[in-house]
């Protein structure tokens, strides 16, 4: 149980497009989810949180307009990197949380996106 | 501000044991995760501690000493398997986790 998927698994893409990543529970509904980026060799770094329904909260630093996150139903956030530049380049990684009252996050595969 | 510390990388031989440390500051305390990471992957919850002492899960075992700030991660009987980085994380008093650059572990045959 608690799985979480995400996709794509990889994306190349052109300086100044867009990209859309999805990030589901399979078999839970999640209350909430957060959206990571970890550089090579460097550890998760926390961009948003996201709660089903509402807006979400950005860290500091993070450029809302730049990432966009949308958390339409219990089992779906998706993160949009738009206008996206070489420095975007990273591993992407949701996670979600369960319930209330459990902190644990189920991690989803991750998406390395790559700017070229 | 808010910090964990953990060595940054550890090597250990085959069927060894090895501890990897972890000590903390954090606005808070809800508890502290251990996650492992395989290269190119996303991390895979192994233990949480919320009260003092030893919990033993298999081949893994990981301490908390609240006072102290400090928690371990212990492998035993270590695989080649177990190379991977293994994240410490903190449940802030905002129950944000909060996580460490984790540690590098390097096993040797």
């Amino acid at each position: 149980g608690a799985v979480v998927s995400q996709h794509p698994s990889w994306v190349i893409c052109k300086s100044g497009t867009s990209v859309k990543i999805e990030c589901r529970s399979l078999d839970f509904q999640a209350t909430t989810m957060f959206w990571y980026r970890q550089f090579p060799k460097q550890s998760l770094m926390l961009m948003a949180t996201s709660n089903e329904g509402s807006k979400a909260t950005y860290e500091q630093g993070v450029e809302k307009d730049k990432f966009l996150i949308n958390h339409a139903s219990l089992t779906l956030s998706t993160l949009t990197v738009t206008s996206a530049h070489p420095e975007d380049s990273s591993f992407y990684i949701c996670s979600a949380r369960q319930d209330v009252d459990w902190y644990e996050q189920y991690f989803g595969p991750g998406t390395r996106l790559t700017v070229t | 501000g808010q910090n964990i510390d953990q060595p940054t990388e550890m090597t250990a031989t085959e069927g060894a044991i090895v501890q990897i440390n972890c000590t903390y500051q954090t606005s808070g305390f809800n508890g502290l995760f251990w996650y492992q990471q395989h290269a190119g992957e996303a991390p895979t919850f192994l233990s949480y501690n919320v009260l003092d002492g030893l919990e033993e899960k298999g081949r893994f075992s990981s301490f908390l000493s609240r006072s102290k700030g400090y928690s371990y991660l212990l492998l035993k009987e270590l695989q080649m398997k177990d190379s991977a980085s293994y994240l410490c994380a903190v449940l802030d008093s905002n129950y944000q986790l909060i996580w460490g650059a984790g540690t590098k572990l390097i096993i040797k045959p």
